[in-house]
């Protein structure tokens, strides 16, 4: 039971260029969430897919896509990266079922981007 | 919108001190509040939660208390060891149903021996 992975550990790349990050979990979970986190600035959540076929805007969406591939992988791809987006980016699950008031949400490792 | 403030760290502490983090919120209707836990190179980690006013949260000799009162929910342990050294996140749910936190910028907290 690995939980949350996500791959890749670090990654640096140059202005202009695409990558897309990747997300598993192996829990049964509901829900899927990226976020990223700067120095000073919490952890701003990105999209998160509340079920398998849908996804939605978090509070800072601009620059970012996603895909819910499956229930178990959620990725999230930069088109054209810029230095403003080099951070560390936060995968997180959790099983919010039908009806549920919160559910804890279970954290990957984490990505570390550099954008040159 | 919801917002978390957090103390600014970091904090330093001898070790067996006895710590504080202070956490307030701003959110509409009755959000259920969390901390979760960071450790240098690792993900988050829920360290404990309440999800209605006057619960305590109690966990790892970590505790804290909804007070919807002051909107707080301060994080206070008795005596904290060099183990805990860590970076401290509150964060609130709105209970919407899709379980989405807005969090704090964080506390970081150095224990020394």
């Amino acid at each position: 039971n690995a939980g949350v992975t996500q791959t890749p550990k670090f990654q640096v790349l140059k202005t202009g260029q695409s990558m897309t990050l990747q997300c598993a979990q192996d829990m049964n979970h509901n829900s899927m969430y990226w976020y990223r986190q700067d120095p000073g600035m919490g952890l701003r959540l990105i999209y998160y897919s509340a079920s398998e076929g849908t996804t939605d805007k978090g509070e800072v969406p601009n620059g970012y896509n996603v895909s819910r591939l499956n229930k178990r992988e959620f990725s999230l791809r930069l088109e054209s990266a810029a230095p403003s987006q080099t951070s560390v980016y936060f995968c997180a699950s959790s099983e919010v079922g039908q009806g549920a008031m919160w559910s804890e949400q279970f954290f990957g490792p984490g990505t570390r981007l550099t954008v040159l | 919108g919801n917002s978390v403030t957090q103390m600014e760290g970091p904090v330093t502490l001898s070790e067996e001190a006895f710590l504080t983090i202070n956490c307030t919120y701003t959110a509409t209707g009755y959000p259920s509040l969390f901390w979760y836990v960071q450790y240098p190179g690792e993900g988050l980690q829920l360290l404990l939660k309440a999800t209605k006013a006057d619960d305590k949260g109690s966990n790892k000799g970590f505790e804290a208390t909804y007070r919807k009162e002051t909107t707080s929910f301060h994080l206070e342990k008795g005596s904290v060891q060099v183990s805990d050294s860590a970076v401290y996140f509150c964060a609130l749910s709105d209970n919407s149903g899709y379980s989405t936190l807005t969090f704090g910028k964080g506390t970081m907290l150095l224990v020394s021996p």
